[in-house]
């Protein structure tokens, strides 16, 4: 069965700075996709971006970035420039590659964003 | 852009009583799930349905079903309710073509 790990419960940034969150995931599947989704105090589900693990280059959506490394299994994002509005949970979660799978998630990794 | 749509937002039931979660999935999506996510939780999934027919399930407690109707809308139907059954329930819809996951606002269900 397939696991995601989120190792830091809690992470803190200043705005305009950068900060990185990690994720390691265990699967024996070669094909899957990886997401980070964000969670703001209204608890709606926003995706923040998507990489596919056959993919070499790792995944950019504007501040958004990142790490992906296939052989360790790891899947970090990285929020440049964060602002005030990017404070919320943050959820790595696991798919196979067959699109109408289920999300398999980590625990969650609090953001706080300082002025 | 038509988002995936869930109701009720918010539900109160007492112990023992029955709840029923709608949702409605974005057009052209023939897949739903069914998420549950307790206080400080991940959501864990419950269901899932493609074109109509169950094709998954995960932890979903015996007291509860789902369905996927003709129009691809998806009902949750929760009986016996017990107090840990209170969380945050996410319905999210997809398809073959779509590589991504939409959440709906989810259904805060609180039972007394």
């Amino acid at each position: 069965a397939q696991t995601v790990t989120q190792s830091q419960p809690e992470m803190s940034v200043q705005e305009a700075e950068t900060v990185t969150l990690s994720c390691t995931y265990d699967t024996s599947e070669s094909d899957y996709y990886l997401f980070w989704y964000k969670q703001p105090p209204s608890r709606q589900m926003i995706l923040v971006i998507r990489q596919e693990a056959y993919k070499q280059q790792n995944a950019t959506e504007n501040r958004f970035s990142v790490n992906f490394q296939k052989a360790a299994k790891s899947f970090s994002l990285k929020i440049s420039d964060s602002q005030l509005g990017d404070a919320a949970m943050y959820f790595c979660a696991y798919r196979s590659s067959y699109n109408t799978d289920k999300l398999i998630f980590g625990t969650g990794t609090r953001l706080q964003v300082f002025p | 852009a038509a988002g995936v749509i869930q109701s009720p937002r918010h539900l109160i039931k007492e112990k023992r009583e029955t709840a029923t979660l709608k949702c409605y999935p974005i057009p052209r999506h023939d897949t739903v799930y069914w998420y549950q996510q307790g206080p400080g939780q991940d959501p864990q999934f419950l269901i899932s349905f493609y074109e109509k027919m169950q094709s998954d399930k995960g932890s979903i407690p015996d007291r509860f079903s789902a369905q996927q109707f003709s129009d691809y809308h998806s009902e949750l139907n929760m009986s016996s309710l017990e107090l840990g059954d209170s969380a945050l329930y996410f319905c999210a819809s997809s398809s073959w073509t779509v590589m991504d996951s939409f959440f709906g606002q989810g259904t805060r269900l609180t039972v007394v």
